[in-house]
């Protein structure tokens, strides 16, 4: 079935650097790609939607300068924390989908520590 | 936008016996209903999906129900297992057409607990 994969599983870092998160979809072609953020005991918050070739569209809140997102392919979306801090901790989670109207598929998320 | 409510958010139940989640939505607008389940750590995992045009669907020991009317719909595990110990969501879609589409709202989880 779809394996999504994301990378790295664990990012533990200084306060102002800037962390990338790769999510690729291994055996399809993910037109669309999520971004999910998720607090401890919490549900999942979308952050942004991502097309393959086109800016990403993020939700109310999110700081788009913050959180930059690149889907280059049809196959990879990255996700960049930029200059971190404390508050950014958090378990981020990518979903990839063949078509918007498509079952998304999760990756395995990415613990992120700002230190 | 859509709301989407999840109940129970604790549910313990005896190997073998049935549990069943239930989530309310609010937009008539939504016509796509995914459950994922999440073990600690991971990502969550689609384990069953209904569309509007559906009322029921089954897999196995895992069954979907959707009462449009009322807007809300079920989840039903029988049978269960202690591996079926984990955090449930439930979420909701809209349809064509609109900034919302394809974007998934999520209840907020239920955390189910199987007793050998």
């Amino acid at each position: 079935g779809a394996v999504v994969s994301q990378h790295p599983s664990r990012v533990i870092c200084k306060s102002g650097t800037s962390v990338k998160i790769e999510c690729r979809s291994l055996d399809f072609q993910a037109t669309t790609m999520f971004w999910y953020r998720q607090f401890p005991k919490q549900s999942l918050m979308l952050m942004a939607t991502s097309n393959e070739g086109s800016k990403a569209t993020y939700e109310q809140g999110v700081e788009k300068d913050k959180f930059l997102i690149n889907h280059a392919s049809l196959t990879l979306s990255t996700l960049t924390v930029t200059s971190a801090h404390p508050e950014d901790s958090s378990f981020y989670i990518c979903s990839a989908s063949f078509t918007e109207n498509q079952p998304q598929h999760f990756g395995d998320g990415t613990r992120l520590s700002i230190l | 936008g859509e709301n989407v409510e999840q109940h129970p958010s604790t549910l313990s139940v005896q190997e073998g016996d049935s549990a069943v989640i239930k989530c309310t939505y609010s937009d008539s607008a939504s016509n796509y209903f995914p459950w994922y389940k999440q073990e600690l750590g991971k990502g969550p995992q689609l384990i069953i999906d209904i569309r509007s045009n559906v009322g029921e669907k089954k897999d196995q020991r895992i069954a979907v129900t959707l009462n449009k009317t009322a807007k809300h719909f079920s989840l039903h595990i029988t049978e269960t297992q202690p591996e079926d110990s984990a955090v449930y969501f439930c979420a909701a879609s809209m349809g064509a057409g609109g900034t919302s589409y394809g974007k998934l709202t999520f209840g907020q989880g239920t955390i189910l607990t199987v007793h050998p």
